[in-house]
């Protein structure tokens, strides 16, 4: 099973609200990322846990806040986002983070700012 | 961020064609996956490769990790309708202490029945 799951599959906020998107595997993987995809681009790195602790944070703006409850959920919380932040949001997931990995993707979050 | 370059960045072919597609860098990478992703949905890992010079078959699609570590091919032959969507190459490498996959700009396939 290499299945990693995301919800909502679609959220629109406005930009005084708070909202959290939710990932989860469990395929025993140690390490979780999130990604922000927008059209026609690839995938943009935002965040990498590892064993449930931090351990890249690609300057991303504190209107973005990850958190790793437990090896097969991580979370990502939006607060005052603008509508530039619009896009398809990822996770994946992987063995670890220590080279030759594989990393499996979600299907996404697409999220829309007014 | 940093991005691989991946060429060609569109392609239409006819159904039954083969198709090529490659990424390449400045920089030395320990992994190659390729992935395909649909509209609107997450991107699907097809092939992962760990050795330079390694060639790895999945059904109709063969991958090569290039032998200089700083590139990779994906083709994929006899194409049918169902190959249409983006594929993308992400090589890991080794920054500050930390791995991570960079992604190719992907090459947007279309193939006509």
């Amino acid at each position: 099973d290499t299945e990693v799951t995301q919800t909502p599959k679609h959220l629109v906020m406005g930009m005084t609200n708070k909202k959290s998107l939710k990932c989860e595997q469990h395929m025993g993987h140690r390490a979780m990322y999130w990604y922000k995809q927008k059209a026609k681009k690839p995938p943009e790195l935002m965040f990498v846990y590892s064993y449930e602790k931090l351990s890249i944070n690609e300057s991303v703006p504190s209107r973005f806040s990850p958190e790793c409850p437990n090896s097969s959920l991580l979370n990502l919380h939006l607060h005052a986002l603008q509508p530039e932040d619009s896009a398809l949001y990822l996770c994946a997931s992987s063995q670890g983070t220590g080279g030759f990995y594989e990393q499996y993707f979600g299907p996404g979050t697409r999220l829309t700012v007014t | 961020g940093q991005q691989l370059n991946q060429s060609p960045q569109s392609m239409f072919i006819q159904e039954g064609e083969d198709v090529s597609m490659n990424c390449t860098s400045s920089s030395i990478f320990n992994t190659w996956l390729w992935y395909k992703q649909d509209p609107g949905e997450g991107p699907v890992l097809l092939i992962a490769l760990y050795k330079a010079g390694e060639l790895t078959s999945n059904g109709r699609l063969t991958a090569q990790f290039g032998i200089t570590r700083k590139d990779s091919f994906l083709n994929i032959s006899a194409s049918i309708p169902s190959d249409v969507g983006i594929y993308f190459c992400a090589g890991q490498l080794l920054t500050s202490g930390t791995y991570k996959y960079i992604f190719g700009t992907g090459t947007r396939l279309k193939v006509l029945a």
